[in-house]
């Protein structure tokens, strides 16, 4: 592992299913972030985690939730899909919380029809 | 009005020529940041900066922290420049929330 890892890379979904998408780090970064991106609507923060144990709401929370039981994985878990669902989710880090740079992972393109 | 503003939201241009994308924020920010996605997807974060003019090879990023502007300059335009150029910033009041801007799509033709 070098970087994020974000499992699945694509996944198409029935409407009601529950799913949990993974991120993974090795760089041992305090920060995570869970985005999604969706045309004309840029990156949006859904959930974050300042640091292991510990976690808040971003702009759209609403139909996800996420947990950081340790430094390196940061699921994010939607209960019961929606279309409105339907994005790219990018995982994010930071060393720590304020100036310092992102790094993201590749993405998980995620369909529910 | 949203608290990022990109300019222009699309840019065509030929290879060689220099690129100017520009970003206007209207909140107190702890930091900007300038990130490349280039399709296919993957993001990558070019520049952080607070104050000042930041290079590598050729981009440069400037910010004017009195006017809540910064800039993204590309010399010497290479067709593998084309991507999605996004500016985001750090939020003083709450210091783990980023606001995006919509991107700036760049395609340099060869």
């Amino acid at each position: 592992i070098a970087g994020i890892t974000q499992a699945p890379t694509s996944q198409i979904l029935a409407a009601g299913r529950r799913m949990t998408l993974r991120c993974t780090q090795d760089m041992r970064h305090n920060a995570m972030y869970w985005y999604r991106q969706d045309l004309g609507l840029g990156l949006r923060l859904i959930h974050y985690s300042n640091t292991a144990g510990t976690t808040g709401k971003g702009e759209v929370p609403d139909g996800y939730s996420v947990s950081r039981a340790n430094t390196d994985d940061f699921p994010l878990t939607l209960a019961s899909a929606v279309p409105s669902q339907t994005s790219v989710y990018f995982c994010a880090t930071r060393q720590a919380v304020g100036a310092n740079v992102l790094t993201f992972g590749a993405g998980s393109r995620l369909t529910v029809l | 009005k949203n608290e990022v503003e990109q300019s222009p939201q699309n840019l065509t241009a030929q290879e060689g020529e220099f690129i100017t994308i520009n970003c206007s924020y209207s909140v107190g920010i702890s930091a900007l940041h300038w990130l490349q996605q280039h399709p296919g997807g993957g993001i990558v974060s070019l520049f952080m900066l607070s104050s000042g003019k930041k290079k590598h090879g050729r981009l440069i990023a400037t910010i004017n922290i009195q006017e809540k502007h910064s800039s993204l300059h590309i010399t010497a335009s290479h067709p593998r420049d084309s991507a999605v150029y996004i500016c985001a910033v750090g939020i003083i009041q709450g210091a783990q929330k980023l606001v995006f801007g919509q991107g700036t799509r760049l395609t340099i033709n060869p």
